[in-house]
């Protein structure tokens, strides 16, 4: 059972644009909730994270939404850069040992 | 710092083998371990988590075992791969109290011939 899910496989944005990913959860006792970035053959590296106690977390250039009525949580990259170029995972955890991750969504940052 | 050491890499074994990826954690104490897998295509699947020394949760019924031999050690064993075993595979660490990031492994790309 899919508790998080990313239901864009791909998302292609043109350098200077803003890419927004998406991703939504079934289960309501996730109260922290992450984005990781991954390259091919490589481990997946920790972008942002939120608290449910919160709705918006900025690092420089990568935000992070949630959206707790409607269990849903986002990441705007803005400017999207060529290095963006990668496979970027949501993932959720309901104070307990796991991490339960979506199936990824590949941004491509076209020049 | 902490780090994170997985090896091997890459590994090419046939049907029937049997199999032993190694993971160690440095830097920490008692950390929140993790078995992942990515199937081509897929997002990651979480196969195994320890929270101490020989406690073992498996996530999915599989051809796979973990086992924690030592506090920061984690290793993913299988007596006889199966084709669909093929796959990368990432450790992780978490620290065990809190809400955290996780922190993974370069992964090891795992191809059953």
């Amino acid at each position: 059972d899919q508790q998080v899910k990313q239901n864009s496989p791909s998302l292609s944005v043109q350098e200077g644009r803003i890419s927004i990913l998406n991703c939504d959860y079934t289960n309501s006792m996730f109260d922290y909730f992450l984005w990781y970035k991954k390259y091919p053959a490589e481990g997946p590296t920790f972008l942002i994270s939120i608290s449910s106690i919160k709705d918006k977390n900025e690092d420089g250039r990568f935000t992070v939404f949630l959206n707790k009525s409607a269990k849903h949580l986002s990441l705007h990259i803005v400017p999207s850069q060529p290095g963006d170029s990668a496979v970027y995972f949501c993932a959720a955890s309901a104070n307990d040992y796991k991490l339960s991750f979506g199936a990824g969504t590949t941004v491509t940052v076209r020049a | 710092s902490q780090t994170i050491h997985q090896w091997p890499a890459t590994l090419v074994q046939p049907v029937g083998s049997p199999l032993s990826l190694e993971c160690t954690v440095e830097g920490t104490s008692n950390p929140n371990l993790y078995w992942y897998r990515q199937a081509a295509g897929r997002g990651l699947q979480l196969l195994f988590y320890s929270v101490g020394i020989g406690q073992i949760s498996s996530e999915v019924p599989q051809n796979l075992s973990a086992s924690r031999p030592q506090d920061r050690q984690f290793i993913l064993s299988s007596k006889k791969l199966l084709l669909s075993d093929s796959g990368f595979y990432l450790c992780a660490w978490r620290p065990r109290l809190g809400n955290t990031e996780a922190f993974f492994g370069q992964g090891t790309r795992l191809t059953v011939v």
